[in-house]
């Protein structure tokens, strides 16, 4: 079992659409949770961090963490075509140690 | 503020030769890492150090890769002998306080060719 896993994609959405992110983790004392944005050649960049349950919102993203179901994900509303990017999942345990998942592509259609 | 640099950007080398991979990370950032990433994956962890300390290398193969931090400023990052399945980009991040922010900075990459 991977340590953090998501669905590989890729996902096409129409501009204005919710995209939905999701990934699952197996250390149940992973502590912080971070989603981070990658484009084509590019490296990643942060967009949110989480680390308590439920949601949290900033600008077009939202984040949420459901511990219990080792469980997070990212919503990103009205869509963008520049937000086409890979998105990797990332969870960080009590050493900071920083575990990325392999990362959904989404392609947002004009 | 000046961001991770790393250098080089591309490397070509036949399997079995040696490589070097440079980073500098930003001004006082006492965490650096190093992350292999291979074409349609995520970055894989390599090492991480605190400082000139090594926090983890579970995951670097230590028979070829070898990396060290002077002075817990710059790093270097070695493979010999390399192998086609290194090829990858290799990443080098730094950050402050990651068990807070998870906020890491990565440089622009090394793009390692195996032929």
């Amino acid at each position: 079992q991977k340590e953090v896993e998501q669905n590989s994609g890729p996902l096409s959405v129409p501009e204005g659409a919710i995209a939905s992110l999701n990934c699952t983790y197996s250390d149940r004392g992973s502590q912080s949770f971070f989603w981070y944005r990658q484009y084509s050649g590019k490296s990643p960049e942060l967009i949110m961090f989480i680390y308590s349950n439920g949601d949290k919102e900033d600008g077009r993203f939202t984040a949420q963490l459901n511990k219990a179901s080792q469980y997070v994900s990212l919503l990103i509303r009205d869509s963008q075509p520049s937000d086409s990017a890979t998105y990797l999942c990332a969870v960080s345990n009590q050493g900071g140690k920083l575990i990325f998942g392999q990362g959904t592509e989404l392609s947002v259609k004009p | 503020e000046a961001g991770v640099a790393q250098s080089p950007r591309y490397k070509i080398i036949e399997k079995r030769q040696s490589v070097a991979f440079w980073c500098n990370p930003i001004s006082g950032h006492a965490t650096l890492y190093w992350y292999q990433q291979i074409l349609g994956q995520g970055p894989k962890l390599l090492i991480q150090f605190q400082n000139n300390g090594v926090v983890d290398d579970s995951q670097l193969p230590k028979d070829r890769f070898s990396a060290e931090r002077l002075k817990g400023v710059d790093s270097t990052l070695k493979i010999q002998p390399a192998k086609l399945e290194d090829s990858a980009v290799y990443l080098c991040a730094s950050s402050l306080l990651i068990a807070e922010t998870g906020e890491l900075f990565f440089g622009e990459g090394s793009r390692l060719t195996v032929l």
